[in-house]
């Protein structure tokens, strides 16, 4: 399978720990996406990277919140002093890019998610 | 900023029935793409159709096609000839770089 994949697949974690996921993207691809899903509604975007730089961050991503994506390939998210309110659905996606910075995303092929629960 | 409004919570359809998704948006940027993506229970997300905003004609991949509205701001699906595994949740997405997403559209399909 050369998707889009996500470790682990579900996290169950108690408030103040520290939890960590990470996502392979599909290889051609240099533009990684993280996005948070809740209940009900559609995924909101965290942060994006082409290659290692990370280009955009969404208000959402608060300070306890870091992302990296070392050597531009497998990226990893890391929330720090988990909250009962970061439960959720956190997706990756990744999108081809052909040309500069400033070219648009092409479509975006999301992983599994991983299921987080603080409880 | 952009929004994307799905104002329909749920939809239902009997099968080999046609049935159309609405969704709405705004955005400030002057490019930008539309997708329509589904998510079966418990699975991932799955790109229906890709929308370029500067291309007048609608897009269509076999059972599916869009109505693009541009100047209404307007981005509906049409699922023809609907089947059982069309039941899923519909997410309609735009945006140039990160995607903007409604809340979804859950479709169910009746025997």
């Amino acid at each position: 399978d050369t998707g889009v994949s996500q470790d682990p697949r579900h996290k169950i974690t108690k408030r103040g720990q520290n939890v960590t996921f990470r996502c392979d993207p599909i290889s051609e691809h240099n533009r990684l996406y993280w996005y948070r899903q809740t209940l009900g509604q559609g995924p909101e975007f965290l942060t994006y990277f082409q290659n290692e730089a990370q280009l955009e961050k969404s208000r959402l991503l608060s300070d306890r919140f870091s992302a990296e994506r070392p050597k531009g390939s497998f990226s990893t998210l890391e929330i720090q002093r988990t909250e009962q309110g970061d439960s959720a659905m956190y997706l990756c996606a990744s999108s081809p890019v052909r040309g500069g910075e400033r070219v648009l995303s092409y479509e975006q092929y999301f992983g599994p998610g991983t299921r987080l629960t603080v409880t | 900023a952009q929004t994307v409004t799905q104002s329909q919570p749920e939809m239902s359809v009997q099968e080999a029935e046609t049935v159309t998704l609405s969704c709405t948006y705004d955005t400030s940027e002057s490019d930008y793409y539309l997708f329509w993506y589904k998510q079966p229970p418990s699975r991932q997300m799955i790109l229906v159709i890709r929308q370029e905003a500067y291309k007048q004609q609608n897009a269509t991949e076999n059972r599916f096609s869009v109505n693009f509205q541009k100047a209404a701001k307007s981005f509906s699906l049409k699922i023809s000839d609907s089947q059982l595994g069309d039941a899923a949740m519909y997410f309609c997405g735009a945006g140039s770089y990160q995607l903007t997403f409604g809340k979804g559209t859950k479709l169910s399909v009746i025997p």
